[in-house]
């Protein structure tokens, strides 16, 4: 069945590291990707999302570029900040579908 | 515009007993979905409404349930509660104009547990 794979973390960094947490994808067909964002006690937040092959996605300043060829879709950002600590998803969903497939979750903590 | 409310935000209950729990969607969107957070599954789609129908239904048992109102507010239920049903059970809601490509926008979630 379709799936994601994402980075096991947790992932610690000091600030105005560079950040990239790796997905990857199963699926048949041409799913639209997203990744999404959870802060401590809330719900997910879209953080950008890509329809297409070589549509890159950007927000916040993290940045995503949907690789068919290679079924990926990492996530990357030049200089994390501190605010930058959450829980990452990345996730599919299918054309004509509006079920959410996602990936286990990558803990991203920014230290001072 | 406000964004996805889910209520209540905290639930505790013992085994046996059921819940309701209820989400009002981002005015004008009339798709609602329910997912289930728990650490040890990571997230897990339960069903999706549109127009008051249920669509799709994911891999759980009888005992979770939903429905969908005219004004595309929605509630879930889940009967005969049991310890692993201790979850953050989050909402979300989207236009559904374009299938697949739709932002689905989250509320903040019900945390239930089981006592």
């Amino acid at each position: 069945g379709d799936s994601v794979t994402q980075m096991e973390g947790p992932v610690t960094l000091s600030e105005e590291a560079f950040l990239t947490i790796n997905c990857t994808y199963t699926a048949t067909g041409y799913p639209s990707l997203f990744w999404y964002v959870q802060y401590p006690g809330e719900g997910l937040q879209l953080l950008l999302k890509a329809t297409k092959a070589d549509d890159k996605g950007s927000n916040k300043g993290f940045e995503a570029t949907y690789r068919k060829e290679t079924t990926s879709f990492h996530l990357e950002k030049g200089s994390v900040q501190v605010s930058d600590s959450a829980v990452y998803f990345c996730a599919l969903v299918y054309s004509n579908d509006y079920k959410l497939s996602f990936g286990a979750g990558t803990t991203v903590t920014v230290r001072a | 515009k406000a964004g996805v409310t889910q209520t209540p935000r905290y639930l505790i209950k013992t085994r046996g007993q059921q819940v309701t729990l209820s989400c009002s969607p981002i005015s004008g969107h009339r798709s609602v979905s329910w997912y289930q957070q728990t650490p040890g599954q990571g997230l897990q789609f339960l069903f999706e409404y549109f127009s008051e129908t249920q669509r799709n239904k994911g891999n759980f048992p009888g005992r979770f349930s939903g429905r969908q109102f005219s004004n595309s507010r929605s509630e879930m239920n889940v009967s005969t509660l049991e310890l692993g049903d201790s979850a953050l059970y989050l909402c979300a809601s989207s236009l559904f104009t374009a299938p697949g490509t739709d932002t689905q926008y989250f509320g903040p979630g019900t945390r239930l547990t089981v006592l």
